[in-house]
């Protein structure tokens, strides 16, 4: 079956530093990949979209130039957290979705901002 | 855009009883609505989902059942066991590659033995 793998599970960083975190699809070809925020005890909230080769399409709301994603290959997408504050903290989750495979949710990300 | 609304936030029930979950929907292009199961720092895993060509799916103990004139679907467990305790969210997309799914804001579960 498909599977997306992420990380890093887990990163604590200063206020002010960037941190990135990786998704890829192990078996598969990711056409699209989606990126989600979910604070603790509330829904998953779609921040982007992104296809390989192109810009990502950023929901209303989510500062791209806080949030830079790249989709370099059909196996990879990257999200990077610039600049990050404390209110950035919370927990990262990308999805992949494969034109065979249907939506695989990666293992997320808890990020803590001190 | 989509709208996903889920009721209720929060669901107690006794071991062996059934739990029932509802979610409506705003876009009617929507045609797939998928339910998943997230448990505390972990991944949404897929448990259900249904496609607009059909109006109930059933796998073991849960069930799926979707009225496209109400837009509205709903998560059916029956013979609930303390292992069900978890985080569940409905979705709703159109189902074509490429397209994102709209969650519900998601029902906590907890199952009394």
């Amino acid at each position: 079956g498909a599977v997306v793998s992420q990380h890093p599970s887990r990163v604590i960083c200063k206020s002010g530093t960037s941190v990135k975190i990786e998704c890829r699809s192990l078996d598969f070809q990711a056409t699209t990949m989606f990126w989600y925020r979910q604070f603790p005890k509330q829904s998953l909230m779609l921040m982007a979209t992104s296809n390989e080769g192109s810009k990502a399409t950023y929901e209303q709301g989510v500062e791209k130039d806080k949030f830079l994603i790249n989709h370099a290959s059909l196996t990879l997408s990257t999200l990077t957290v610039t600049s990050a504050h404390p209110e950035d903290s919370s927990f990262y989750i990308c999805s992949a979705q494969g034109q065979d495979y249907g939506y695989t949710f990666g293992s997320g990300t808890r990020l803590t901002v001190v | 855009g989509e709208n996903v609304e889920q009721h209720p936030s929060t669901l107690s029930v006794q071991e062996g009883d059934s739990a029932v979950i509802k979610c409506t929907y705003s876009d009617s292009a929507s045609n797939y609505f998928p339910w998943y199961k997230q448990e505390l720092g972990k991944r949404p895993q897929l448990i259900i989902d249904i496609r607009s060509n059909v109006g109930e799916k059933k796998d073991q103990r849960i069930a799926v059942t979707l009225n496209k004139t109400a837009k509205h679907f709903s998560l059916h467990i029956t013979e609930t066991q303390p292992e069900d305790s978890a985080v569940y969210f409905c979705a709703a997309s159109t189902y074509f590659t490429g397209n994102q799914f709209y969650f519900g804001t998601g029902t906590s579960l907890t199952v009394i033995p």
